[in-house]
């Protein structure tokens, strides 16, 4: 199958900093990637669409300011939680996908600790 | 809405024996696809089967296969011969036109030896 990179696996910062996540499709081109957020045993969430171009698309209550979104190539998505706190500390996962009849690509997702 | 329901949030088999894995879903659409994804311990997403809702034979792959009924909006995830690599949590996914994947909420599958 078509193979999405997601670095970092894991990232510790400060509480009050900023952390990025990318998330790149190494052999196919993601017309659509999605981020979603994981709790543990619990199913994904989903948080944001994103399409090559355009602005992301936030579930509800999902902070945009909070967590931004940029999609500016047709292989890589970045996820920025600004401001971190505690509270965000949390198993993020990207997806992509080359079309909807497609079935979505997940990368290994970021483990994410704000102390 | 799309809605998927995963009944079944734990669920334990013997090593060789074969486990069925529930999955219902509610949606008006007629063209869509579903999917089973595994997520081991490592929490990589690996996707296991997929399913094309305007095809009546139901997919199979390897040791897994699904029972893919259209009208009763059901699709269940079976495995036979299950090894302890198959220990993870499942999900049943659904997708339609150009929407992000709905999850069931998971089945934890222990295999044991």
């Amino acid at each position: 199958g078509a193979v999405v990179s997601q670095h970092p696996s894991r990232v510790i910062c400060k509480s009050g900093t900023s952390v990025k996540i990318e998330c790149r499709s190494l052999d196919f081109q993601a017309t659509t990637m999605f981020w979603y957020r994981q709790f543990p045993k619990q199913s994904l969430m989903l948080m944001a669409t994103s399409n090559e171009g355009s602005k992301a698309t936030y579930e509800q209550g999902v902070e945009k300011d909070k967590f931004l979104i940029n999609h500016a190539s047709l292989t890589l998505s970045t996820l920025t939680v600004t401001s971190a706190h505690p509270e965000d500390s949390s198993f993020y996962i990207c997806s992509a996908r080359g079309g909807w009849d497609t079935e979505a690509f997940f990368g290994q997702g970021t483990r994410l600790t704000v102390v | 809405a799309q809605t998927v329901t995963q009944s079944q949030p734990e669920m334990s088999v013997q090593e060789a024996e074969t486990v069925t894995l529930s999955c219902t879903y509610d949606t008006s659409e007629n063209n869509y696809y579903l999917f089973w994804y595994k997520q081991p311990p490592s929490r990589q997403m690996i996707l296991v089967i997929r399913q094309e809702a305007y095809k009546q034979q139901n997919a199979t792959e390897n040791r897994f296969s699904v029972n893919f009924q259209k009208a009763a909006k059901s699709f269940s995830l079976k495995i036979s011969d299950s090894q302890l690599g198959d220990t993870a949590m499942y999900f049943c996914a659904f997708i339609w036109v150009n929407t992000p994947l709905v999850f069931g909420k998971g089945t934890r599958l222990s295999v044991i030896a």
